[in-house]
């Protein structure tokens, strides 16, 4: 699978729009950009997954470049229980044999200070 | 409806003792995943289960782990003669299969394994 990067690290406040970047400058066209998170002591839970347009759901946004090397996933008003580690993944598309599973990068660690 | 469990919750261990976790998955699910997660090595992958065949076991750090799954449903992951490195958060999912991009994972809440 394609590589990603994130910050380590971010912050917060409240009721503040965040926008968690992810680099994955070696994707492939067919690959696709999924969001996961993981609260404190709890497994991970998906967020969103988008391939070229940008995307929406309850639980957040999506932003992907128009060159698919980098994405954002924004939560448009932080509250204290959005505090968890977020990953980015890429996934491969039907027909790749990495579709199963998961793989974890080290994410980026959101604090929301209240 | 129920979402992914595992039992049990913690377990601790001696070193050289022999471990089962276990995992029900949704309902219905078809897919079924191990992953781990300690302190050093961050989440990773173990084994992959469809049905109750594993395309993919290429995760297993050592022969010491095993894993099957019965009946298309529940699966037991076993670790004999446990090792301290062993001590970690055991994570379960399970999806509904499809294959391709869409297949989102349900995770259960994880067994903590403590080996001393």
């Amino acid at each position: 699978d394609a590589k990603t990067t994130q910050p380590n690290s971010m912050e917060s406040n409240e009721e503040e729009p965040v926008h968690l970047p992810c680099n994955h400058s070696t994707i492939s066209g067919t690959d696709y950009i999924h969001w996961y998170r993981q609260l404190p002591s709890q497994g991970p839970e998906y967020v969103i997954h988008g391939l070229t347009s940008n995307v929406n759901n309850r639980m957040a946004s999506l932003a992907i470049a128009e060159d698919r090397k980098s994405s954002t996933l924004i939560l448009h008003r932080a509250t204290l229980r959005d505090a968890a580690v977020y990953y980015c993944i890429l996934r491969a598309n039907a027909g790749g044999t990495s579709y199963g599973k998961l793989t974890f990068g080290q994410g980026t660690i959101l604090t929301v200070h209240p | 409806g129920a979402g992914v469990s595992q039992s049990p919750s913690n377990k601790v261990t001696e070193k050289g003792k022999d471990v089962e976790l276990r995992c029900d998955p949704i309902s219905g699910h078809t897919a079924l995943y191990w992953y781990r997660q300690s302190l050093g090595q961050g989440l990773e992958f173990l084994i992959y289960f469809q049905g109750n065949s594993a395309p993919d076991k290429s995760g297993l750090p050592s022969d010491r782990f095993s894993a099957e799954r019965t009946g298309g449903s529940v699966s037991t992951l076993t670790i004999q003669r446990t090792q301290q490195e062993d001590s970690a958060v055991y994570l379960c999912a399970s999806s509904a299969g499809r294959a391709g991009a869409f297949d989102t994972q349900y995770f259960g809440p994880g067994t903590r394994l403590t080996v001393l």
